[in-house]
């Protein structure tokens, strides 16, 4: 059964301090794992898409990793803003046809000043 | 644990038909989202509704429509079917109390058109 775990469930961090987000799947075979950031009642926003071959990918304060032997990713957040307090969602999807994604529970940031 | 409750699960229909996708939140969610996703592609977010109220909009064609219930379930419907629509419906719910931003999604609904 595909699944996608993300630990931990809510994280509380005083603004300009780092973060890690933890992703861990078993979604097989896999195709790419995905990050979003989503604002209460809001849409999601896509921080980065990771495919097999691609171990490490910025985009601006976001680092993400992905180890594929392990089936783990962690999301790295530098220097916390206040605006970064939203749930944070792993998305992993399978190489199939469909391209059936798996969704995480999210992380609750919560940025405090 | 409840978890959030799409039905139904598959549906088929046929062009031009018209579908109703039904979500049921978590209990105490009063926030729920819709998101559609084609085959090879990203989630696309489609609309959301907080306290019965629509609280943000995406990609939502004309054809489609949403709302949220007194007992917030939600119902997405959709009419003039075409081909395009097939896809994985997904919805997700959220509680706004405070410092609770979590997603939970559901197993998602297969729309296949033919």
């Amino acid at each position: 059964k595909n699944q996608v775990e993300q630990s931990p469930q809510s994280l509380i961090i005083l603004e300009g301090k780092n973060c890690t987000l933890q992703c861990n799947y078993t979604v097989s075979p896999f195709s790419n794992l995905r990050w979003y950031k989503q604002d209460t009642g809001r849409g999601p926003v896509s921080l980065t898409i990771m495919t097999f071959s691609e171990n490490t990918k910025s985009n601006g304060r976001y680092t993400a990793t992905l180890d594929a032997d392990t089936k783990q990713s962690s999301l790295h957040i530098t220097a916390s803003q206040l605006s970064d307090s939203a749930s944070y969602i792993c998305v992993v999807s399978a190489r199939t046809n469909a391209g059936k994604s798996t969704f995480g529970d999210g992380t609750t940031l919560t940025v405090k000043p | 644990a409840a978890g959030v409750i799409q039905s139904p699960r598959h549906l088929i229909k046929e062009k031009r038909e018209t579908a109703t996708l039904k979500c049921y939140p978590i209990p105490r969610h009063d926030t729920v989202y819709w998101y559609q996703q084609g085959p090879g592609q990203d989630p696309q977010f489609l609309i959301s509704f907080y306290e019965k109220m629509q609280s943000d909009k995406g990609s939502i064609p004309d054809r489609f429509s949403a709302q949220q219930f007194s007992d917030y379930h939600s119902e997405l419907n959709m009419s003039s079917l075409e081909l395009g629509d097939s896809a994985l419906y997904f919805c997700a719910s959220s509680s706004t109390v405070a410092g609770e931003w979590t997603q939970y999604f559901g197993p998602g609904t297969r729309l296949t058109v033919l």
